[in-house]
């Protein structure tokens, strides 16, 4: 049982245009989302959160939208730049449960110079 | 991923060794986490510990795995009796007591990459 799902398994983009990362997930009751970034060869490191309540969080070249209503968010990079190039895990989690993160499958982006 | 630390990086093992794949902490960090990437899927909850107690192990496989976080020093992911299926990568994670992960995100170590032959 998939309970999110990042269904674009990778996405090219030219440097200085923007990345769209998209990420469906079908638990109602996660209260959190968060981003992380994976390397080859090393552990996901966080990128970016949001909480259920609001729909949209920014920290400099990275903004996460939700959609509560359609159970979507999507990680917006602009500009894209060449050492963005790696796996981006989509995560969610529901406060009070142990902390336990649900990753999605990953998208690999790829930015062309 | 600085401060977490796993080692060893690569491990492999035959079918039906054991695998002992160990975790330390971020400094100040009690709460230790374990998850499993297989090939071409997203990492997968396995085992939350803290200190000398295992919070939660609803990800664990009943057989072969156990999993152990003592007073001194690091957690211990114990797989015993290897299978094909086993090889993967396994990552740790860390956090600080009483923090939720939206304000005290995760910190991944650099995984340790298993595989049985």
């Amino acid at each position: 049982d998939q309970q999110v799902k990042q269904n674009s398994p990778s996405l090219s983009v030219q440097e200085g245009r923007i990345s769209i990362l998209n990420c469906d997930y079908t638990n109602s009751m996660f209260d959190y989302f968060l981003w992380y970034k994976k390397y080859p060869a090393e552990g996901p490191t966080f990128l970016i959160s949001i909480s259920s309540i609001k729909d949209k969080n920014e920290d400099g070249r990275f903004t996460v939208f939700l959609n509560k209503s359609a159970k979507h968010l999507s990680l917006h990079i602009v500009p894209s730049q060449p050492g963005d190039s790696a796996v981006y895990f989509c995560a969610a989690y529901m406060a009070g449960a142990n902390s336990k993160l649900t990753f999605g499958k990953g998208i690999t982006l790829s930015v062309r110079p | 991923n600085a401060g977490v630390m796993q080692n060893p990086r690569h491990l492999v093992r035959r079918r039906g060794q054991e695998a002992r794949l160990r975790c330390s902490p971020m400094k100040g960090h009690s709460h230790v986490y374990w998850y499993r990437q297989l090939p071409e899927e997203g990492l997968k909850f396995m085992v939350y510990l803290q200190k000398e107690n295992i919070i939660d192990e609803s990800g664990m496989p009943k057989e072969r795995f156990s999993a152990e976080f003592p007073k001194e020093g690091p957690s211990i992911l114990r797989i015993q009796q290897v299978v094909r299926g086993d090889s993967a990568a396994y990552f740790c994670a860390s956090s600080q007591p009483g923090q939720s992960l939206y304000n005290s995100p995760l910190h991944f170590g650099n995984g340790t990459r298993l595989t049985v032959t």
